[in-house]
Order: structure tokens, then C-alpha cells, then sequence
């Protein structure tokens, strides 16, 4: 089945430390997202990639990274220099808006990671 | 300019009700306008979308209405069952240029049984 792999699914990380979120698509998607769920805020963009080894700065990106090496992978690592990190966290993909596609977004189930 | 204001925050009707969820936008050059359902614990998926150039969609028991005048649109659930309960989010993106999407600050429906 295609779809979108995110893991872990829970992470715990104490302060001062780095930590990286896998995000891995099979559905052969161009462009990639990384976006923050807080209660009461929505989503927002923290970094998105339209094609491999190359992404752009989301709203939020302060505090985090990216790679793009590969097009079914797009890691995103929440440094130390992230102020408050703990959050449900979104990877999602999708093809380029055309006369016929939407662009339609297909998310993976999430990470949540909550600093100790 | 970019963002697109959601509301109620939370929403409770009884079952068979038609809950309404609004949202308003302010830049006119957004042309793309989908609503996203999320479970808890689970990523957002696609619920129905809309285009400005026709000003209501029907999908199942989902409907959007839009009016481009007033840079507003609003998701209609009809016979709500408890199993719609979940957050429901509306958004909006631009043909051109980006892939970005700009998202509402999400809905908490809560249908009763």
C-alpha cells in the first residue's frame, strides 16, 4: 500500500539534546512538508521541499533542519536551539497542482515528541 | 494577508444535526480551498475541496459553499453521525509559484449519540 511512514510515533528528548524524525513516501510524490500541530493553531509550515536536495523555509523553521537526498526521504531534525519543541509533528507529500491534480496533501500518522 | 481565520474553535451537536464550520480569507489569490478531517492521533486526510469558480460542492453528506465576494466558505455536514466526530480543518493555496498551503486554526466536532 502507498503511503506515508513517520517514526517514531512517540519520542521523548531531553533538553539540549538534538533529535531526528523519519518521514519516508512511497507514493512517488515530488514535493514534501514538514508542519507543527499545536492545540488551538492549526498547522504550520516548518519546511517543505519540491525536489530532491533542495527546500525551502517554512512559517516556523527556527530551531530545526532538513535534508533532501533522496526523493522518498525527508528527515527533520529538531535541534537544541528549538525553544519549545514539544509538539504533534506532521510529514506530508504531494504532486504538483495541474489542470487535472489538486495537490492534494497525503499526511503520515504523526510524531509527537515532548521534551523532559 | 496570508491566513485564513477558522471558527467555531469547538462544536457539539446532537446526532442528525448539521454542524456548520466557517472559515474567511483575505488574499484573492488563493484558487484552491480544501477541508481536512483529522482523528485523533492521525494525520489530516482529505475531506472535500473547492475551487472559486462555482460556489457549492457536494460530496456524500459534505458540502461546501463558497462566496468569493465575501472571501468566505463554510463546510456543511448533514445527518451527522458520531463517527464524523473528529477536527476539521479548512485551507487554502495558490496555483501558482509555491506548494504552500495555509491552514485554519481547526474545528472540534463532537457529534452526540
Amino acid at each position: 500500500d502507498g503511503g506515508i511512514t513517520q517514526s517514531p510515533k512517540y519520542l521523548f528528548r531531553k533538553e539540549g539534546q538534538n533529535v531526528t524524525l523519519s518521514c519516508e513516501q512511497n507514493l512517488n510524490h515530488d514535493a514534501m512538508y514538514w508542519y507543527r500541530q499545536d492545540p488551538g493553531q492549526g498547522l504550520r509550515l516548518i519546511y517543505y521541499s519540491q525536489i530532491v536536495n533542495d527546500f525551502q523555509k517554512g512559517d516556523i523553521a527556527e530551531g530545526y533542519s532538513v535534508s533532501r537526498e533522496k526523493k522518498e526521504s525527508f528527515p527533520l531534525t529538531v535541534t537544541s536551539a528549538q525553544k519549545n519543541p514539544t509538539a504533534f509533528y506532521l510529514c506530508a507529500s504531494s504532486i504538483p497542482r495541474g489542470r487535472a491534480r489538486t495537490g492534494e496533501l497525503f499526511f503520515g500518522e504523526g510524531s509527537r515528541l515532548t521534551v523532559l | 494577508q496570508q491566513q485564513v481565520k477558522q471558527s467555531p474553535q469547538s462544536l457539539i451537536v446532537q446526532k442528525g444535526g448539521i454542524p456548520i464550520i466557517n472559515c474567511a480569507y483575505e488574499n484573492t489569490a488563493f484558487d484552491y480551498f480544501p477541508w481536512y478531517q483529522q482523528f485523533p492521533g492521525k494525520g489530516p486526510a482529505l475531506l472535500i475541496a473547492i475551487r472559486p469558480d462555482v460556489s457549492e460542492k457536494k460530496e456524500g453528506r459534505f458540502t461546501i459553499s463558497f462566496n468569493k465576494s465575501a472571501k468566505q466558505f463554510s463546510l456543511h455536514i448533514m445527518d451527522s453521525q458520531p463517527g464524523d466526530s473528529a477536527t476539521y480543518f479548512c485551507a487554502a493555496s495558490v496555483s501558482s509559484g509555491t506548494y504552500k498551503y495555509i491552514f485554519g486554526t481547526g474545528t472540534r466536532l463532537k457529534v452526540l449519540a
